[in-house]
């Protein structure tokens, strides 16, 4: 079974710069999660999914941030304009279902933003 | 905000030894987790701890659980090197939407 696909998995930007982070699930799980992690610490969550429905946005900067996931399976997070802030890393995560508990992780992508 | 906050921040071990490290949290729990987090690599789930339950074993994992003291203990026992990595918990918060915060983890390294 393939895990959660993530790309790119390495980005570097100016401050006041675009950027798109992707995220395919594994196969068949509902539940799409995006968190951003910073250096020493623990995920924070940015935004759940159910399906294609956004069910928790409460922790996401949409004055900068936004994020989509249509047909309820790939999901993008955008940033724009980026903040020098905004460096770290955003994981994308699912699991089967609201519920299931455990998540599946991708690899993450480290942004770093100059 | 984080719910959890792992102690110690940092250990070092030798090969063979047991590792232990806590959590503990502010406010009432569905369910505790476990996750590891290899450098430069996602989380993975290792072990999830129900309220109602107390003790859970796999393989070289035990996890316990003390909802009268909000904490909970992770020991790897007969650590290996492949153990270096850092470790979160991760708490829902009872009656929440079953998102679990994550706390700043433990650093392990385990030398060879």
């Amino acid at each position: 079974e393939a895990g959660v696909v993530q790309s790119p998995r390495y980005k570097i930007i100016e401050k006041k710069q675009p950027v798109a982070f992707w995220c395919n699930p594994i196969s068949g799980h509902n539940t799409l999660y995006w968190y951003r992690q910073n250096l020493g610490q623990g995920p924070e969550l940015l935004i759940r999914y159910e399906n294609e429905e956004a069910v928790d946005d409460s922790q996401l900067p949409k004055d900068r941030f936004s994020a989509e996931r249509l047909k309820g399976v790939d999901s993008t997070l955008k940033i724009q304009p980026a903040e020098l802030g905004d460096s770290a890393v955003y994981l994308c995560a699912s699991s089967s279902r609201t519920g299931a508990y455990e998540q599946y992780f991708g690899p993450g992508t480290r942004l770093t933003v100059t | 905000s984080q719910q959890g906050e792992e102690d110690p921040q940092a250990l070092s071990i030798q090969e063979g030894e047991n590792a232990t490290m806590n959590c503990s949290y502010k406010t009432s729990i569905n369910n505790l987790q476990w996750y590891r987090q290899n450098s430069g690599r996602g989380l993975v789930h290792l072990i999830l701890i129900r309220s109602n339950e107390r003790e859970k074993h796999s393989g070289r994992l035990r996890v316990t659980l003390d909802t009268s003291k909000k904490s909970s203990s992770l020991l790897i026992t007969a650590s290996r090197a492949a153990d270096t990595a850092s470790y979160f918990c991760a708490t829902d918060a009872a009656g929440g939407s079953y998102i679990p915060t994550f706390g700043r983890g433990t650093s392990l390294i385990v030398h060879p």
